[in-house]
C-alpha cells in the first residue's frame, strides 16, 4: 500500500522559510515522479511543483518560481519542498503526491493526508 | 496557463441518480484530462485519467468522455459515498491546472 507522510508544516512569519518533507513507502520510489499540490482551506487545488523520478526535471507554478525548490533523495525515499520568502497567500494545506509515471505526467494517483502551512505575523 | 472551467459549481442529486459534470479548457488539451474526487477532510483521489481511463479500484459507475472542447464525468447510480467535490485537471501542459470544483450534495 502506498503511503505518503508529510511533515515540517506549521506557523511561520512572512518572509521566513520552511522545509516540507514527505516520507514515501509501499512503492519503488525512484521509479515515479513526485509533486506538491496545495489547497487553501475550503478552496480548490493548485499544483505547486513536480520532479521527475531521477530528479533531473523539475517544474513550478509561476507564483512560487524563485522562492520554492522541490527535490528528492531516492536513497531515503523522501521528497522535499524548500519554501523561502513565504507570503501570506502561501497559506494552505500542502499535499505530497505520487505521479502515475516516471516523468511528470500530472496524473496524481496517490496523495498524502496533507500538512498545513500558515504564513502569518 | 490553461484555465479549466467546470459546471455546475454545485449539484443536488439523490441516491440512484445519474449525474454529469462538465469541464471546459481554455484551449485544446487533446484529452489530457483527469478527474478527482475529494470527500470532506480527506485528500483527493484519482478517478479517471486521459479523459476516459478508469483508475485502479474505481467503481465502474464512474465514466469519463471528451470531445475536443469539452470533457464530462458521469456517475451512473449515485451511491451515498459519492457525495463529494469533484475536480477536473489538465495534464497537457505545465502548470497542471485544476477546475474550481463541483460540489455534489444530497438532495
Amino acid at each position: 500500500e502506498v503511503q505518503l507522510m508529510e511533515s515540517g508544516g506549521g506557523l511561520v512569519q512572512p518572509g521566513r522559510s520552511l522545509r516540507l518533507s514527505c516520507a514515501a513507502s509501499g512503492f519503488t520510489f525512484d521509479e515515479f515522479g513526485m509533486h506538491w499540490v496545495r489547497q487553501i482551506p475550503g478552496k480548490g487545488l493548485e499544483w505547486v511543483a513536480g520532479v521527475s523520478y531521477d530528479g533531473t526535471y523539475t517544474g513550478y507554478v509561476d507564483s512560487v518560481k524563485g522562492r520554492f525548490t522541490i527535490s528528492r533523495d531516492n536513497a531515503k525515499n523522501s521528497l522535499y519542498l524548500q519554501m523561502n520568502s513565504l507570503r501570506v497567500d502561501d497559506t494552505a494545506f500542502y499535499f505530497c503526491v505520487k505521479d502515475r509515471l516516471g516523468l511528470m505526467s500530472g496524473d496524481f494517483d496517490s496523495w498524502g493526508q496533507g500538512i498545513l502551512v500558515t504564513v502569518s505575523s | 496557463d490553461i484555465q479549466m472551467t467546470q459546471s455546475p459549481s454545485s449539484l443536488s442529486a439523490s441516491v440512484g441518480d445519474r449525474v454529469t459534470i462538465t469541464c471546459r479548457p481554455s484551449q485544446s488539451i487533446n484529452n489530457y484530462l483527469n478527474w478527482y474526487q475529494q470527500r470532506p477532510g480527506t485528500a483527493p483521489r484519482l478517478l479517471i485519467f486521459a479523459s476516459s481511463r478508469l483508475h485502479t479500484g474505481v467503481p465502474s459507475r464512474f465514466s469519463g468522455s471528451g470531445s475536443g472542447a469539452e470533457s464530462t464525468l458521469t456517475i451512473n447510480g449515485l451511491q451515498p459515498e459519492d457525495f463529494a467535490t469533484y475536480y477536473c485537471q489538465q495534464t497537457y501542459s505545465v502548470p497542471h491546472t485544476f477546475g474550481q470544483g463541483t460540489k455534489l450534495e444530497l438532495k
